[in-house]
């Protein structure tokens, strides 16, 4: 996990704030992913990056934006926060030379009230 | 649509007992099936993975049992121990998709002395 850092750990907002929540890895890694996790639902990809060049929606990129700003930094943005987007979210990395593993970071626990 | 299904939510095994997490997958085009262990206030590891080409797949007390006719795919852990307490997700993903992975929704495990 330390390769892979979120900030912050933990987050409470309200609703309306635009709010930034930021991945950064020692890695090496090309490719970036933000994933959200809620009980019950598993994990579910927002939004991905192949490289700094390519941003892709995932299943569920509404109400989020992202920036890749460099190899080994991916932001996750949540332009006006609601309270459904209360969730822990996940940034993960993975490259060709990983296989498909994929190496998530500690993630962040936000609450938008 | 749930393209994986995972059961169930929910696990307690006895220590030194057998613990088993089922997932189903829809996408025949899968060809990576990993499953992810986390640990309360950590993120997602990979645990074991298995491509479709064999139909079991064993690493020390953790076996992945796959059946490609029945789009289904099992983790066994043998020898239960309490430190395998944690949340299991099962995933799939297409290979040259950039490990693109879709995740069932989760199954905790507790294991009790």
């Amino acid at each position: 996990d330390a390769d892979v850092t979120q900030t912050p750990r933990n987050r409470i907002t309200k609703t309306g704030k635009r709010i930034m929540l930021e991945c950064s890895q020692t890695k090496g890694h090309d490719r970036m992913y933000w994933y959200r996790q809620d009980p019950g639902l598993g994990l579910r990809l927002i939004y991905y990056s192949f490289d700094v060049k390519d941003i892709n929606k995932g299943e569920i990129s509404d109400g989020y934006s992202v920036s890749r700003q460099a190899q080994a930094k991916f932001s996750l943005s949540l332009e006006s926060a609601i309270p459904n987007q209360t969730a822990l979210y996940f940034c993960a990395t993975s490259d060709q030379g990983s296989g498909e593993t994929q190496y998530f970071g500690p993630g962040t626990r936000l609450l938008v009230l | 649509q749930q393209q994986v299904k995972q059961s169930p939510q929910s696990l307690i095994v006895q220590k030194g007992g057998i613990s088993i997490i089922n997932c189903a997958y829809e996408n025949t085009a899968f060809d990576y099936f990993p499953w992810y262990q986390q640990f309360p206030g950590k993120g997602p590891a990979l645990l074991i993975a298995i491509r479709p080409d064999v139909s079991e797949k064993k690493e020390g007390r953790f076996t992945i049992s796959f059946n490609k006719s029945a789009k289904q795919f099992s983790l066994h852990i043998m020898d239960s121990q309490p430190g395998d307490s944690a949340t299991y997700f099962c995933a799939a993903s297409l290979t040259g998709t950039a490990s693109k992975l879709t995740f069932g929704t989760g199954t905790r495990l507790q294991v009790t002395l």
